[in-house]
């Protein structure tokens, strides 16, 4: 099946630095999406990607859409301590009968240091 | 606005024993996905419905079965547990076999097996 490979697996940054965390896959997803998990909880939609080569942001996340659609990365600038927890990439298949279903990378455990 | 209401939110059972998980998806939506996820894992895709039809069925054991109701409301049903069951599991709802901007996560269920 499908497998997704997302790194680093875990980073340790100081409050205000920027963060870079990329996906990619032996396969090709028509839409990458990036998702924050917090203990407990569901992961949470941060920004969709749905063209070859798209750059979206959302406040201090940027996130893009590789132009082989077989990657995607997602940068956070500026870190604060609330940007804490765990982020998944996660693909969606381009066809078939999987429309829906997601891919997830196996998440990037972010720590921010006041 | 509403989201995706699972319950119970914690439940823990014995091996061999029976457990059935509830979601509630956002009004209007016609799509519901199931997940497992283990711990220190990412979430992995089990079975999907749309308009009260199995759409996708992913990693789901034989032992586990769901099915989608009238209201949209789903239930998955776990037979015979095994210690390995034991994980979080989290249904996410879309209208239309949505493209992932209109996939919402509920807070999940954690499932303990003893």
């Amino acid at each position: 099946g499908q497998q997704l490979n997302q790194s680093p697996q875990s980073m340790f940054i100081q409050e205000g630095e920027d963060v870079s965390m990329n996906c990619t896959s032996s396969s090709i997803f028509n839409t990458w999406l990036w998702y924050k998990q917090e203990p407990g909880e569901g992961p949470v939609l941060l920004i969709a990607l749905y063209k070859a080569g798209e750059l979206t942001s959302n406040g201090r996340l940027t996130a893009q859409f590789g132009i082989t659609r077989k990657d995607s990365f997602l940068n956070i600038s500026a870190s604060i301590p609330s940007d804490v927890g765990i982020y998944f990439c996660a693909g969606q298949e381009a066809g078939g009968t999987s429309y829906g279903k997601l891919t997830f990378g196996q998440g990037t455990i972010l720590t921010v240091h006041p | 606005a509403a989201g995706v209401i699972q319950s119970p939110r914690h439940l823990i059972k014995e091996k061999r024993e029976t457990a059935t998980l509830k979601c509630y998806p956002i009004p209007r939506h016609d799509t519901v996905y199931w997940y497992q996820q283990g711990p220190g894992q990412d979430p992995q895709f089990l079975i999907s419905f749309y308009e009260k039809m199995q759409s996708d069925k992913g990693s789901i054991p034989d032992r586990f079965s769901a099915q989608q109701f009238s209201d949209y409301h789903s239930e998955l049903n776990m037979s015979s547990l095994e210690l390995g069951d034991s994980a979080l599991y989290f249904c996410a709802s879309s209208f239309g076999r949505g493209r992932g901007n209109g996939y919402t996560f509920g807070s999940g269920t954690r499932l303990t097996v003893v």
